[in-house]
């Protein structure tokens, strides 16, 4: 059964920084490019970027509305992806979804969420 | 630009069905999209992928009941035989090489 567990939310003071992480199992992590999504209070859903499988360089892609703020990172060896959250505004208050991304068609390094975790609430506020 | 547009709402009876609609914007009939369900308080769960020919992918788990099918830009999530656990956001996403993009999400209520 695949999983997705989140941790590392809380409350954060605006301009600081925090770390998310998104522990997997049930599916060989490293094959697969990883996601985050996120929902602000009583909105829909925003992408917010995602890490390609080693290999295909692990590259990321990022929003507009946090490119240059957040960075995805991956450990295969340890099936968790992170997101490293800096600058945060209020703004940024949200639920945070970590998500595996399978493939569009086989052997593409990108496609679309087919499983989710089940959310970390972050909160930026003074 | 890559765009999706859902209609903010939906109705419909118990036991009943209800289409729900997912447009691509015009230059992008050829994508494919994925419907996710997300029921009041809940996380969204992944119902299936859709292509533009109709074929679909469902997730672990999802019912008969759920299907789609599609024409043109538009993307369709037909759920037959409403329960009650059907009250819930739909969203659909698409996605190129370096871009994830969801819809608006559509609220459905079940009378």
């Amino acid at each position: 059964e695949v999983q997705l567990v989140e941790s590392g939310g809380g409350l954060v003071q605006p301009g600081r920084s925090l770390r998310l992480s998104c522990t997997a199992s049930g599916f060989t992590f490293g094959y697969y490019a990883m996601s985050w999504v996120r929902q602000a209070p009583g909105k829909g859903l925003e992408w917010v970027g995602f890490i390609r499988s080693r290999a295909f360089g692990g590259t990321t892609e990022y929003a507009a509305s946090v490119q240059g703020r957040f960075t995805i990172s991956r450990d295969d060896s340890k099936s968790i992806a992170y997101l490293e959250m800096n600058s945060l505004t209020t703004d940024d208050t949200a639920v945070y979804y970590c998500t595996r991304v399978n493939p569009a068609l086989p052997g593409y390094s990108y496609g679309y969420t087919a499983y989710w975790g089940q959310g970390a609430l972050v909160t930026v506020s003074s | 630009q890559l765009v999706l547009t859902q209609s903010p709402s939906a109705s419909a009876s118990l036991g009943a069905s209800v289409k729900l609609t997912c447009t691509l914007s015009s230059e992008h009939s050829t994508y494919a999209i994925a419907w996710h369900q997300q029921q009041p308080k809940k996380g969204p769960r992944f119902l299936m992928k859709l292509t533009s020919d109709g074929s679909h992918i469902k997730g672990d788990g999802i019912p008969d009941r759920f299907s789609g099918s599609s024409s043109g830009t538009e993307r369709y999530l037909t759920i037959s035989s409403l329960q009650s656990e059907d009250d819930a956001d739909y969203y659909c996403q698409t996605w190129d090489s370096t871009i994830h993009i969801f819809g608006g999400g559509t609220k459905l209520t079940v009378l």
